[in-house]
């Protein structure tokens, strides 16, 4: 079976507010990452972490903070976010980081900052 | 030059039309390709890996040419339920970081 989870489906929010998207996957994958994904554009990578480590930062602003508490789960937290930061937001996971490993996608979470 | 480039597109076609799409890749050491398929307002979903030798699955046939660096998609007796946007994805050469660069997508439509 190779699926994602995340919840929320959807989430709004204030620019004041703390929130937290979460991703799972029982796949036994050991890499897991987070994409933004604005409309008509291409999935844009975040963050990768490879066996439970942060292994990539792709300059991604300190009002996401991602954290991996085991193998199997990810999460965003959100904080103080800007009205510019709403997108769907993509969780992915892999076996491993090598080139030949598929990525799948979660649903995603559909943010508005308002 | 973009790393990997795709005509946006939109592709209309009828039913049953056969359809290609085209995708370039700028860095010759990339070794894996994919196309993956996503509907509105949906997640990517893999559609198909591509390999050296080519590959089929039913009606979608996937080429690759690597002198060329050029990817390609056949679709062959197009579905309403192809309608989509098809994105080129190209790993990051020479690096196991799970780096993968997607094309803009192209989107299809197929019309009854």
């Amino acid at each position: 079976d190779t699926e994602v989870t995340q919840t929320p489906k959807h989430l709004v929010m204030g620019m004041t507010n703390k929130k937290s998207l979460k991703c799972e996957q029982h796949m036994g994958h050991r890499a897991m990452y987070w994409y933004k994904q604005k409309a008509k554009k291409p999935p844009e990578l975040m963050f990768v972490y490879s066996y439970e480590k942060l292994s990539i930062n792709e300059s991604v602003p300190s009002r996401f903070s991602p954290e991996c508490p085991n193998s199997s789960l990810l999460n965003l937290h959100l904080h103080a976010l800007q009205p510019e930061d709403s997108a769907l937001y993509l969780c992915a996971s892999s076996p491993g980081t090598s080139g030949r490993d598929t990525q799948y996608f979660g649903p995603g979470t559909r943010l508005t900052v308002l | 030059r973009k790393e990997v480039e795709q005509d946006p597109g939109p592709f209309n076609v009828p039913e049953g039309a056969t359809v290609a799409f085209n995708c370039t890749y700028s860095n010759s050491a990339s070794q894996s390709f994919f196309w993956y398929r996503q509907d509105c307002r949906k997640e990517p979903k893999l559609l198909m890996s591509v390999y050296s030798s080519g590959n089929e699955d039913g009606r979608f046939t996937a080429q690759l040419n690597r002198a060329s660096q050029y990817i390609s998609l056949l679709i062959r007796d197009s579905k309403l339920s192809d309608s989509a946007t098809y994105l080129c994805v190209v790993n990051m050469p020479k690096s196991n970081t799970g780096k993968l660069i997607f094309g803009q997508g192209t989107t299809l439509q197929v019309k009854p």
